[in-house]
């Protein structure tokens, strides 16, 4: 089966750097994914890394080991609107289909 | 481009009756994967359609149901409802092809039976 481990709460200040890590285990791995989630709406797609090393995209980056089945989401000069749900997410293969396996999410506040 | 839209928003039901939730994909996606969301869970797979195929399928009972239609459209059923069904139901959509990385979520199907 598919499994992913994610802390389940961060908390940090404004203006600060959080690092959100994520082991997984899986058969058939494609990528990494990250999904942000604020209170009461949709997951929305923040970063997706198939190949080792780090991604970045403005104030957050994304890295990939797949030697060690571990990513971790970095968000840089916090601010308060990223108070929110983060999702690291799996893409693996079963038969011909492709399926994203979700971990149960970080719960990240922000304090002023 | 409008996005991913899911009816209802709301939804209250009593054990033992079925329920039936829609969405409608983004213009020209033809994949839409369903998950059910509780607290502390993170969001549980339930099933994909491609094509108006089921091509995956998670690991619920079989009164978790679903179809998708010629123009992409999705219905999830649920039927003889359980409490422990109440959650936040969201379908994600996507052009489904192997290479493609992005699933676009609408906001969901917040049920709750009672």
């Amino acid at each position: 089966g598919q499994s992913l481990e994610q802390p389940s709460e961060v908390t940090a200040v404004e203006g600060a750097i959080v690092q959100i890590n994520c082991t997984y285990q899986t058969s058939g791995f494609y990528g990494l994914s990250w999904y942000q989630q604020h209170d009461g709406g949709a997951p929305t797609f923040l970063s997706y890394n198939a190949l080792d090393g780090l991604e970045e995209t403005g104030r957050f980056s994304s890295f990939l080991s797949r030697s060690d089945s571990y990513g971790y989401l970095l968000l840089q000069e916090l601010q308060m609107k990223d108070s929110a749900s983060y999702f690291c997410a799996v893409k693996s293969a079963r038969g011909s289909a492709r399926q994203l396996t979700f971990g149960s999410g970080t719960q990240l506040t922000v304090l002023p | 481009k409008a996005g991913v839209t899911q009816t209802p928003r709301y939804l209250i039901k009593t054990r033992g009756q079925q329920v039936t939730l829609s969405c409608s994909p983004i213009s020209g996606h033809r994949s839409v994967s369903w998950y059910q969301q509780t607290p502390g869970q993170g969001l549980q797979f339930l099933f994909e359609y491609f094509s108006e195929t089921q091509r995956n399928k998670g690991n619920f009972p079989g009164r978790f149901s679903g179809r998708q239609f010629s123009n992409s459209r999705s219905e999830m059923n649920v039927s003889t409802l359980e409490l422990g069904d109440s959650a936040l139901y969201l379908c994600a959509s996507s052009l489904g092809g192997q290479s493609n990385t992005e699933a676009f979520f609408g906001q969901g199907t917040r049920l709750t039976v009672v």
